[in-house]
């Protein structure tokens, strides 16, 4: 079966620092595309990064990176420079590539961040 | 552009009702996907639709269904609910073979 783990689920931060969640994942295809997602309290589902497995280079979005072990199936996020903004839930999620596994997003289950000011 | 609307936000309904959510897409994504947010069991996947065809279903029972427009709009229907379908339930698009989805607001359903 293929899944996401997220094994923290409630992790806090001081603004200004920086803090990294952890996810792994398993799957026996070899092409795939890997996410990090945040729900705020508004539940509103919003995109942070994404990584290509057969890309080498990890993502970078901002003040957001990602650290991406394809041999140990692992993906963490790293924020930077953490603001009160970033407090909401984060989601790994994986989408395996090829026509019998399209659309379908397979999630973990989520890590609570609290940035405190 | 606008972003994924969903409608109704909220819904109250009564076991042995059934439902109906709708999905509107970002203009140009030709799929919708389908899935229902619970604190018990997270995030699952219920269907993808493209071009009016379901192409992708995962392991919900066929209360659940749903249906895609020529515009791209979708809508899921949920028979005789249960207690256990309360649930948000979230819709993302995405364009034509492409795996980013962009999620909508979500559905927010209760059933007493």
């Amino acid at each position: 079966a293929q899944t996401v783990t997220q094994s923290q689920p409630e992790m806090s931060v001081q603004e200004a620092e920086t803090v990294t969640l952890s996810c792994t994942y398993d799957t026996s295809e070899n092409n795939y595309y890997l996410f990090w997602y945040k729900q705020p309290p508004s539940r509103q589902m919003i995109l942070v990064i994404r990584q290509e497995a057969y890309k080498q280079q990890n993502a970078t979005e901002n003040r957001f990176s990602v650290n991406f072990q394809k041999a140990a199936k692992s993906f963490s996020l790293k924020i930077s420079d953490s603001q009160l903004g970033d407090t909401a839930m984060y989601f790994c999620a994986f989408m395996n590539w090829g026509s019998s596994n399209t659309g379908k997003l397979i999630f973990g289950q989520g890590t609570t961040l609290q940035v405190k000011p | 552009k606008a972003g994924v609307t969903q409608t109704p936000r909220y819904l109250i309904k009564t076991r042995g009702q059934q439902v109906t959510l709708s999905c509107s897409p970002i203009s140009g994504h030709r799929s919708v996907s389908w899935y229902q947010q619970t604190p018990g069991q997270g995030l699952q996947f219920l269907f993808e639709y493209f071009s009016e065809t379901q192409r992708n279903k995962g392991n919900f029972p066929g209360r659940f269904s749903g249906r895609q427009f020529s515009n791209s709009r979708s809508e899921m229907n949920v028979s005789t609910l249960e207690l256990g379908d309360s649930a948000l339930y979230l819709c993302a698009s995405s364009l034509d073979n492409s795996y980013e989805q962009y999620f909508g607001p979500g559905t927010r359903l209760t059933v007493t």
